[in-house]
């Protein structure tokens, strides 16, 4: 089955940009999401991409995808402290299940 | 995108009982599913609910232990059964909406069980 990776933890400073990778195992997905889970709240859409795209831009968020890599990232640019939280990327299966990485926690220093 | 209520939105159970939780959502929509978060952890899917049918139970998930009711469109419980300590978690129901929307999460119910 699909195996979808993530670093655990990441640290920024406030004003830098940050960077969260993924990188999983099926080419085969058609959509890749990016949640955002704050403490003690659900999950919150935060951007998607298509496979045929290789980078997405919305406002400070930037997607990019490298296909052959099999590498997803999103990039925060101007990190604010109300940014951290746990960053989940999420490949759609052919079953359209979502399958979660095991998130990446981002904490913003100010 | 759909909102979805999602309730309890945490409780604390004695080992041994069970807990319904239910998520209501405010449009008709044909895919429901259910997500353990286990403390620390990812998201792992425990179901599918369909509409008029049974569940289809991802390995490693018995309906034994997590009876789920789908009786329409907007509707759907989870139940853990008989519980231990090990069913402390963060329980989450989503709805797929349009694909370039990605799927909506509910509020989630966060279970502790002493």
């Amino acid at each position: 089955g699909e195996d979808v990776e993530q670093s655990l933890f990441l640290s920024v400073r406030e004003g830098d940009s940050s960077v969260i990778n993924c990188t999983y195992t099926d080419s085969s997905s058609t959509y890749l999401y990016w949640y955002k889970q704050e403490p003690g709240a659900g999950l919150q859409l935060l951007t998607y991409i298509f496979s045929n795209m290789d980078m997405k831009q919305d406002q400070r968020l930037t997607v990019l995808l490298n296909k052959k890599d099999k590498h997803l990232s999103l990039r925060i640019a101007d990190t604010q402290t109300g940014d951290s939280a746990i960053y989940f990327c999420a490949l759609m299966d052919s079953s359209y299940k979502l399958i979660f990485g095991s998130g990446t926690r981002l904490l913003v220093r100010p | 995108s759909a909102v979805i209520s999602q309730k309890p939105s945490r409780d604390i159970c004695q080992r041994g009982t069970s807990l319904t939780i239910q998520c209501q959502v405010d449009s008709q929509v044909t895919m429901m599913f259910w997500y353990r978060q286990q403390p620390g952890q990812s998201l792992t899917l425990i179901a599918t609910a369909n509409q008029g049918s049974e569940a289809t139970y991802e390995s490693g998930f018995v309906i034994d232990k997590f009876p789920i009711s789908r009786p329409n469109l907007t509707f759907s419980t989870l139940t853990v059964s008989n519980m231990s300590p090990e069913d402390s978690s963060i329980y989450l129901c989503s709805v797929a909406g349009p694909l370039n929307y990605g799927y909506t999460f509910g509020s989630g119910t966060r279970l502790t069980v002493v």
